[in-house]
């Protein structure tokens, strides 16, 4: 069965620091997404990404925060400069439909600890 | 992937029997509503969805109700198995935008044998 993964596990980073989280969506999916979920707290959305450009993005993507799908496979979420407060699970998710019409696959998540 | 908090709402049921899991939501424009399992180390899991223009839906062994009067929406397991123990969260998404879903806090599925 197709799943979405993602790379690496586990980030462990200092403050200020750039990371890249990396995702492989379904190979046949059109739409992808980033959510993170804060240790006790609700999974947020982050950004969806469609046709090679943002959809959406939640108040929480500020400048700091890119996504990009370098190549026919991949699909990053970059975070320019780490605060303590990054610190979450991040999802990554696609689907393969409209958003609303179809169910977002998740991965099983990238936890990135900020120091 | 852990999804819990550490004051998850628990509801603990015996294997066979049904389980009702709820959500309140808080904005009325809501016109989509999906619901989620997430085990551990997992990412989150597509259940069912709803759009407003029903009250009721049905899956295999789920059932999702919502009443937009009272904007609450409920998942319906029936006959519980070891298997569905995890955290399950309702997610919405609010008219006028395609993808931005608002997450709940979630309830911990608790199933005894």
């Amino acid at each position: 069965e197709p799943e979405v993964t993602q790379t690496p596990s586990h980030q462990v980073t200092q403050m200020g620091q750039e990371v890249i989280l990396r995702c492989v969506p379904i190979s046949n999916h059109l739409y992808f997404y980033w959510y993170r979920q804060i240790l006790g707290q609700k999974v947020e959305f982050l950004v969806s990404f469609y046709n090679n450009e943002i959809s959406e993005k939640s108040e929480i993507f500020d400048d700091q925060f890119s996504v990009e799908r370098p190549d026919g496979s991949n699909f990053t979420l970059k975070i320019r400069s780490t605060k303590l407060e990054d610190s979450a699970m991040y999802f990554c998710a696609s689907s393969g439909v409209r958003p609303t019409l179809g169910e977002q696959f998740f991965g099983p998540g990238t936890r990135l600890t900020v120091l | 992937g852990e999804s819990v908090g550490l004051h998850l709402p628990t509801l603990s049921v015996q294997e066979g029997d049904n389980s009702i899991i709820n959500c309140a939501y808080s904005n009325s424009a809501s016109d989509y509503f999906i619901w989620y399992k997430q085990e551990s180390g997992k990412g989150p899991q597509f259940i069912i969805d709803i759009r407003s223009n029903m009250d009721k839906r049905q899956g295999q062994r789920v059932t999702v109700l919502l009443n937009k009067t009272v904007k609450h929406l409920s998942l319906q397991i029936a006959a519980t198995q070891p298997g569905d123990s995890a955290v399950y969260f309702c997610a919405e998404r609010v008219r006028g935008t395609a993808s931005k879903l608002t997450f709940g806090t979630g309830t911990r599925l608790q199933v005894t044998l």
